[in-house]
């Protein structure tokens, strides 16, 4: 089974509105780590955002925020104020801590293209 | 240096021949990890590093991929007697201590290898 699915191969967006890119996980160990990374034409991964899953809250920082939904086990980013510089590949990942394996996780990414 | 940083950029190969890959990780980080990425798709794992200990490689495709880091620094991927299918981008990550599930992955820019 997938650890992590991602359903939207490619998202389009105007500039200056907000998207949400959807991200489903799946695993039995209570304690995990869910992260967004964005991947530019560049290739580099660079860190969005971060969720623990013993987190109350969601997770914002900056524009980014995470929609975390436990019990559905859903990680879903939402980016506010797209920007043209927002255009990449993301990726939603998991990572399972140490008795588990210490893995990360990747899902299949979804291209966002936002249009001026 | 203040990220990490791979070698080369790009490698083009014969097939059939070996290659080595280079990843220098940021100093001090434990972890180390190797993931291989289809054009198009997500990274998938290959093989994981606690200092010098190789303590996971069940992602390595085959046994002609053999990877060390015997200092705990520096990490190498070999590929010997390339084929086709091993053309991908390959990365490498680390991350600074390895029991948190918080602990986010820093990328390096990756070596696309083609095989021809």
């Amino acid at each position: 089974a997938q650890k992590i699915t991602q359903t939207q191969p490619g998202m389009f967006v105007q500039e200056k509105e907000a998207v949400t890119l959807d991200c489903t996980y799946d695993t039995s160990d209570p304690s995990y780590g869910l992260f967004w990374y964005k991947q530019p034409s560049s290739g580099e991964m660079i860190f969005l955002i971060y969720q623990g899953s013993y987190d109350q809250q969601n997770a914002t920082e900056g524009r980014y925020s995470l929609n975390f939904q436990k019990a559905r086990k859903s990680a879903n980013l939402v980016i506010s104020a797209s920007q043209l510089g927002d255009s990449a590949m993301y990726f939603c990942a998991m990572r399972e801590p140490p008795a588990a394996g210490n893995q990360f996780y990747f899902g299949t990414g979804t291209s966002l293209t936002v249009i001026p | 240096g203040a990220g990490v940083s791979q070698s080369p950029r790009y490698k083009v190969a014969k097939r059939g021949q070996d290659v080595a890959l280079r990843c220098d990780p940021i100093s001090g980080h434990v972890s180390l990890f190797w993931y291989q990425q289809a054009l198009g798709q997500g990274p998938e794992f290959l093989t994981y590093f606690q200092n010098e200990a190789q303590l996971d490689k069940s992602g390595l495709p085959s046994d002609r991929f053999f990877a060390e880091r015997p200092e705990g620094s520096v990490s190498t991927l070999k590929i010997q007697r390339t084929q086709q299918e091993d053309s991908a981008v390959y990365l490498c990550a680390s991350s600074l201590r390895t029991v948190a599930p918080n602990e986010k992955l820093f990328f390096g820019s990756g070596t696309q290898l083609s095989v021809l």
